[in-house]
């Protein structure tokens, strides 16, 4: 079946920009987050968002940065005002549900560049 | 602060040989924990997960370990093989409220053939 799909998979954008990146979780799963990988270091959470309860935010780390996903489906990850400190990989995962048992399966990622 | 550490970030070993890779934890209430392996311009891929109700999982040639009372983790690859290089994650994830995984920094593995 399909994994996560992400898009674009490479984003240039001038600072002061706004950007959206997008992520297709595996049809089914009811979890869905979003890490951002900056060159050299670990995942960082972002956001988490489990069925219709509300998301956490609690790794959003501005209000530059906001995320939606519609029921079960599509999130977008939008940042506003673009930044070079923004500059990272953002990975999307999903997840059959938030239980023991159920792993993260991740996407390619977004690779985004804030010139 | 860093609630998974993986304090080496970087590791050789000689194809054939074990792989130990180590994972740190500070938050006693974690109850899940996965490792993952990641190649460049990839996603992180799964691996091999356990729960704190259990202190060794195995799946071929990949065993994880957990030590609740050291709050330590292990991955041990035998025997490793050269495709084995990569990118190498640990994660856990607390048992009530969010269900949000933290991850560790990585430990870069190389497998010399």
């Amino acid at each position: 079946g399909a994994g996560v799909s992400q898009s674009p998979s490479n984003k240039v954008t001038e600072k002061g920009k706004d950007v959206e990146l997008r992520c297709d979780p595996i049809s089914g799963h009811t979890a869905l987050y979003w890490y951002r990988q900056r060159l050299g270091q670990g995942l960082e959470f972002l956001i988490y968002f489990q069925g219709n309860s509300a998301p956490d935010k609690s790794g959003l780390p501005s209000d530059r940065f906001s995320a939606e996903r519609t029921g079960e489906s599509v999130s977008t990850l939008t940042i506003q005002r673009t930044q070079q400190e923004d500059s990272a990989v953002y990975l999307c995962a999903s997840s059959a549900g938030g239980g023991v048992g159920s792993p993260l399966h991740f996407g390619n990622g977004t690779r985004l560049t804030v010139t | 602060d860093q609630q998974v550490k993986q304090n080496s970030p970087s590791l050789s070993v000689q194809e054939g040989r074990i792989s130990i890779l180590n994972c740190d934890y500070t938050n006693s209430m974690f109850d899940y924990f996965l490792w993952y392996k990641k190649y460049p311009a990839e996603g992180p891929t799964f691996l091999i997960s356990i729960s704190s109700i259990k202190d060794k999982n195995e799946d071929g040639r990949f065993t994880v370990f957990l030590n609740k009372s050291a709050k330590h983790l292990s991955l041990h690859i035998v025997p490793s093989q050269p495709g084995d290089s990569a990118v190498y994650f640990c994660a856990a994830r607390g048992s009530s409220g969010t269900y949000k995984y933290i991850f560790g920094t990585g430990t870069r593995l190389k497998v010399l053939a």
